[in-house]
């Protein structure tokens, strides 16, 4: 499944299928980006990051890209599976350590 | 990889009264940590920057008087509630930065459930 537009709160996928995440940052200032996964209950849980100067990262199973010249922060999971239901959070920095999270998108993975 | 050890991980208080979460680092030395705070179904907020030795922080729109923070040592920062009320009810959470980290820079505790009655 691929969410539409710039964000969306939710994102029903298929197991199986590939998930793609976006969002919006506002701040041009910002130099680092993180996606974050969080589970009911529990603090953030590291993804991925990326540097303003690559526009793309890829890790097991995801890959993130960043769009610059809009804004635009994206997260795409391979062959989703149940244990990938969570919320997602983007987060942006332009110090390493004092982030803004996004409004987050929560996932859904239909069995 | 490094640990925040958050606690409690839940706390039900009387409206009035104050509570007090501690966020450690288990096996690094932190300057500096953050506390968020998350309404349901919300993102995380920005309240305050905890400093070692230092005042904290604030966010604004964030009452320093009421989120009393202390940094007394390098690897406990602590978030007191004062006088908490129902509208205090939250998600709160902290991260440290990892000195030297390459990849993961920040971890966060696993969050503290506050639930005012």
């Amino acid at each position: 499944g691929e969410s539409v537009g710039l964000h969306l709160p939710t994102l029903s996928v298929q197991e199986g299928d590939n998930s793609i995440i976006n969002c919006a940052y506002s701040n041009s200032a910002s130099d680092y980006f993180i996606w974050y996964k969080q589970e009911s209950g529990k603090g953030p849980q590291f993804i991925i990051d990326i540097r303003s100067n690559m526009d793309k990262r890829q890790g097991q199973r995801v890959t993130v890209l960043l769009n610059k010249t809009v804004k635009h922060l994206s997260l795409q999971i391979a062959a989703t599976q149940p244990g990938d239901s969570a919320v997602y959070f983007c987060a942006e920095s332009s110090n390493d350590y004092k982030l803004s999270f996004g409004a987050g998108t929560t996932v859904t993975v239909r069995a | 990889g490094a640990v925040v050890s958050q606690h409690p991980s839940w706390v039900i208080c009387k409206s009035g009264t104050s509570v007090k979460i501690e966020c450690r680092s288990l096996d690094f030395q932190a300057t500096t940590m953050f506390w968020y705070r998350q309404f349901p179904k919300q993102s995380l907020m920005l309240m305050a920057t905890s400093n070692e030795g230092s005042k904290a922080t604030y966010e604004q729109g964030v009452e320093k008087d009421k989120f009393l923070i202390n940094h007394a040592s390098l690897t406990l920062s602590t978030l007191t509630v004062t006088s908490a009320h129902p509208e205090d009810s939250s998600f709160y959470i902290c991260s440290a930065p990892y000195p030297g980290a390459t990849n993961e820079k920040l971890f966060f505790g696993s969050g503290t459930q506050l639930s005012v009655l």
